[in-house]
């Protein structure tokens, strides 16, 4: 089993539409969540932390299910900048130094 | 953004040669990463330099040597690489060493060996 799967997509979605992203984790002991976005053919940048709480930055919102092992993303009234690949990044409980990447799901957004 | 840079941005290589892949973070970091990329498989963590000394060296073959002079640069050297090795290899700096600090990439070298 992966230690961090998504469903790669992609998401094809009309622009103002909400979408929503889940990604598994296989260690329930893991301790910070991310997700990432990577445009095509550039570096992942840091799209927000996962809080128990759940947080929200403008159109966004990541939530925690710890007791499922999974994180989603919600993106409301979508734009067509938010086109990209979407990483949920895990750190790990081998080493205080490593973060485990899924594989990205994409989203494409449509005019 | 040059937060933090890469350099080349592209390398053809063939298997008997020797190269080298430059970092440069302008963002007074302690810590920087390699990483690399292959196509539909999620960023591998290669190399973690903390202040200029390695922490951690996630299984790589030895074909690739990192060296880190300084907490501003990094190098990857390349030498009898596989076709497998094509890959895109990214470098990312954070303030920390610890893996929830936030980590900044650079915009990566994509490599071809022939």
């Amino acid at each position: 089993r992966k230690e961090v799967e998504q469903d790669p997509g992609p998401f094809n979605v009309p622009e103002g539409a909400t979408v929503a992203f889940n990604c598994t984790y296989s260690n329930s002991a893991s301790q910070s969540f991310f997700w990432y976005r990577q445009d095509c053919r550039k570096e992942p940048k840091l799209l927000m932390s996962v809080y128990s709480s759940g947080n929200e930055d403008g159109r966004f919102t990541a939530q925690l299910n710890r007791a499922s092992q999974y994180i989603s993303l919600l993106i409301r009234d979508s734009k067509l900048s938010d086109s990209a690949t979407y990483l949920c990044v895990v750190t790990s409980m081998d080493s205080s130094y490593k973060l485990i990447f899924g594989s990205g799901t994409r989203l494409l957004v449509r005019p | 953004e040059t937060g933090v840079t890469q350099t080349p941005r592209h390398l053809v290589m063939g298997m008997t040669n020797k190269k080298s892949l430059k970092c440069e973070q302008h963002l007074g970091h302690n810590a920087m990463y390699w990483y690399k990329q292959s196509a539909k498989k999620p960023l591998e963590l290669m190399f973690v330099y903390s202040l200029e000394e390695r922490v951690e060296n996630n299984s790589v073959p030895s074909r690739f040597s990192p060296e880190c002079p300084n907490s501003s640069h990094l190098f990857l050297h390349l030498h009898t690489l596989q076709p497998e090795d094509s890959a895109l290899y990214l470098c990312a700096s954070s303030q920390g060493v610890l893996n929830t600090d936030t980590q900044y990439f650079g915009p990566g070298t994509r490599l071809t060996v022939l």
